[in-house]
């Protein structure tokens, strides 16, 4: 199993540019969350998927837009960068939804938006 | 407002001794609680969990308190070793969200 896939591993945007990020995971697993870590921060949760076609948001969803059309994929898109949206981008899966169940995190996209 | 609060932003222990790492929480409906493990330039893995229902879980050379009357976890780490160096996370679940603390680096010294 590859387990949790996240591409670009790099980005750089201009202001005002639009992205998705790529999230996959070969699991099965129901849970999808994305996460962005800031310096002093911590984790903070995004937005989170709890099956195929159910999204909602997390801590800080402004921004950022979600979709999930397959168990495997949870795409997350930047439709206008702003230089807010600097930082370290992790994506993450679990097997069950309805409960706590250990989250497998991907290795991480780090944006910089100019 | 940070729901779940790591207060100290580094530790630094000498190798063999005991690492305690701190979380501070609000919200009374959190049902999990759970550490994790960074590395640089890596994801964060799992290291242990707790139920609110359980005041202790341990594996191996760590062990998780949880004291529910004073909103407050802590992680133990015994014996500390130069390879526990890394960022750790608290976190905690509550109805499908996972909230994490601002993490605490942890420098274990040869």
């Amino acid at each position: 199993n590859a387990g949790v896939t996240q591409t670009p591993k790099f980005q750089v945007l201009k202001t005002g540019q639009s992205m998705t990020l790529q999230c996959a995971q070969d699991m099965n697993h129901e849970y999808m969350s994305w996460y962005r870590q800031d310096p002093g921060m911590g984790l903070r949760l995004i937005h989170y998927s709890v099956g195929a076609g159910i999204t909602d948001q997390g801590e800080v969803p402004n921004g950022y837009n979600v979709s999930r059309s397959t168990t495997e994929d949870f795409p997350l898109r930047l439709l206008s960068a702003a230089p807010s949206q600097t930082s370290v981008y992790f994506c993450a899966s679990s097997y069950g939804a309805s409960t706590y169940n250990e989250q497998f995190f991907g290795p991480g996209t780090r944006l910089t938006v100019l | 407002d940070q729901q779940v609060k790591q207060n100290s932003p580094s530790l630094s222990v000498q190798e063999g001794r005991i690492s305690i790492l701190n979380c501070d929480y609000t919200n009374s409906m959190f049902d999990y609680f759970l550490w994790y493990k960074k590395y640089p330039a890596e994801g964060p893995t799992f290291l242990i969990s707790i139920s609110s229902i359980k005041d202790k879980n341990e594996d191996g050379r760590f062990t998780v308190f949880l004291n529910k009357s004073a909103k407050h976890l802590s992680l133990h780490i015994v014996p500390s070793q130069p390879g526990d160096s890394a960022v750790y996370f608290c976190a905690a679940y509550g109805t499908y969200k996972y909230i994490f603390g601002t993490g605490t680096r942890l420098k274990v010294l040869a």
